[in-house]
């Protein structure tokens, strides 16, 4: 089975400092990762996806997100957070062979001005 | 190019009415998919295909039966709908992930929020 585990409800940041939102994740095999925002009351929009041998991958916006293999985590980064960063942003996880995709429960972030 | 188009964006359903959601998407993509989104609960798979004239259930597919009859549409049918059915349906579409397109993204729709009364 494929799961991810996002830990935290909600993250708070003061605009222009960095952000991080937390994710796990368990697969059998190599993990295909993925983030994903989502603003209110709209779909969810890529981000960027885990390259495989790319322990930082950038994507959309000015994200980045970390892969740590020994600690099964792929965290969703940015060096400096905007109010129009305030969004819901949900992690996925693929296991090989498997085109499902298990999501996390999400993160809310809201960044203060 | 729509990408992934999902109509109605709301309705409103009283406890046993039956209504399907459509979904449709114009990338010539294989595999689909439904879920359900509630607070707290993240996204749950409902179901998926892998194309045409093959769907299979996910984790929550009670309630609900879908059909694909082509590669484009894959519609989404509460059978009798009931107050837990109340929820926010998101309908994906990409391209089968397998050999070196395994970390292929999914594409979704805007999402049906649905009332069940």
């Amino acid at each position: 089975a494929q799961s991810v585990a996002q830990p935290e409800d909600q993250v708070n940041v003061a605009e222009g400092n960095p952000l991080t939102v937390k994710c796990t994740y368990s697969v059998s095999g190599n993990p295909y990762l993925f983030w994903y925002v989502q603003y209110p009351n709209r779909g969810l929009q890529f981000l960027l996806k885990y390259i495989t041998g790319d322990n930082l991958v950038k994507g959309s916006y000015g994200f980045e997100a970390e892969f740590n293999k020994s600690q099964t985590s792929f965290h969703l980064k940015k060096p400096s957070a905007l109010v129009s960063d305030s969004a819901l942003y949900f992690c996925a996880v693929r296991g090989y062979g498997n085109n499902r995709l298990a999501f996390g429960k999400g993160n809310q972030v809201v960044v203060i001005p | 190019n729509a990408g992934v188009t999902q109509t109605p964006k709301f309705q409103v359903l009283k406890t046993g009415q039956s209504m399907t959601l459509q979904c449709a998407q114009d990338m010539n993509h294989e595999y689909m998919s439904w879920y359900r989104q509630d607070p707290g609960m993240g996204l749950r798979l409902i179901h998926y295909s892998v194309g045409a004239g093959i769907t299979d259930q996910g984790e929550v597919p009670n309630g609900y039966n879908v059909s694909r009859s082509t590669t484009e549409d894959f519609p989404l049918r509460l059978l009798s709908a009931a107050p837990s059915q109340t929820s926010v349906y998101f309908c994906a579409s990409s391209r089968r992930a397998t050999g070196t397109a395994m970390n292929t993204e999914a594409f979704f729709g805007q999402g049906t929020r649905l009332t069940v009364v």
